[in-house]
């Protein structure tokens, strides 16, 4: 059981280049979520997926787009890479839907993508 | 809004002393709270939680009172080890909203 997975562990982009970021869970949760983790701001919401085939913004979706490919994988995706997305990307996973009180799941942490934008 | 703040870090305690991490809230309605830890180089675990007003969390140790009057969620251990150096973060979610709120986190070392 190797709970959140994320790939890769490391990312240097140049300004204007594009990645994705994976993510996948063994555990069969509903919901899945990507984070931003920056010095003195603790971790942000960028995008959460309640369930298979839905996706929500969080409260700093500017600038990317995510896919929830089937239950097991959330993606995000940076199109144009900007020297303000530097951060460490960390995704997670709960057991029940998002907004069905699945936010007071507990959630699983992967152990994160240092992306650095150059 | 929603919001909570953390006591600024770093703290450094010797093995054996008392933890407080302070965390106060802002929330619409009736939040549940959170304390997860991120040891070095890892995700964030769940250390405890609180889903209603009076409900006291705990584990490994570790305590936290849901306090509505003060709006606070405060962490304490009464004896802390070099194992429990890490970060601790405070969090919310507004049973009204669909948004997880973390603080800044406080670093904690424990030097023997």
């Amino acid at each position: 059981n190797a709970g959140v997975t994320q790939t890769p562990k490391f990312q240097v982009l140049k300004t204007g280049q594009s990645m994705t970021l994976q993510c996948a869970q063994d555990m069969n949760h509903n919901s899945m979520y990507w984070y931003r983790q920056d010095p003195g701001m603790g971790l942000r919401l960028i995008y959460y997926s309640a369930s298979e085939g839905t996706t929500d913004k969080g409260e700093v979706p500017n600038g990317y787009n995510v896919s929830r490919l089937n239950k097991r994988e959330f993606s995000l995706r940076l199109e144009s890479a900007a020297p303000s997305q530097t951060s460490v990307y960390f995704c997670a996973s709960s057991e029940n839907p998002a907004g069905t009180g699945g936010w007071t799941d507990t959630q699983y942490f992967g152990p994160g993508t240092r992306l650095t934008v150059l | 809004g929603n919001s909570v703040t953390q006591m600024e870090g770093p703290v450094t305690l010797s093995e054996e002393a008392f933890l407080t991490i302070n965390c106060t809230y802002t929330a619409t309605g009736y939040p549940s709270l959170f304390w997860y830890v991120q040891y070095p180089g890892e995700g964030l675990q769940l250390l405890l939680k609180a889903t209603k007003a009076d409900d006291k969390g705990s584990n490994k140790g570790f305590e936290a009172t849901y306090r509505k009057e003060t709006t606070s969620f405060h962490l304490e251990k009464g004896s802390v080890q070099v194992s429990d150096s890490a970060v601790y973060f405070c969090a919310l979610v507004s049973n009204t909203g669909n948004q997880f709120y973390f603080g800044t986190g406080t670093s904690l070392t424990v030097i023997p």
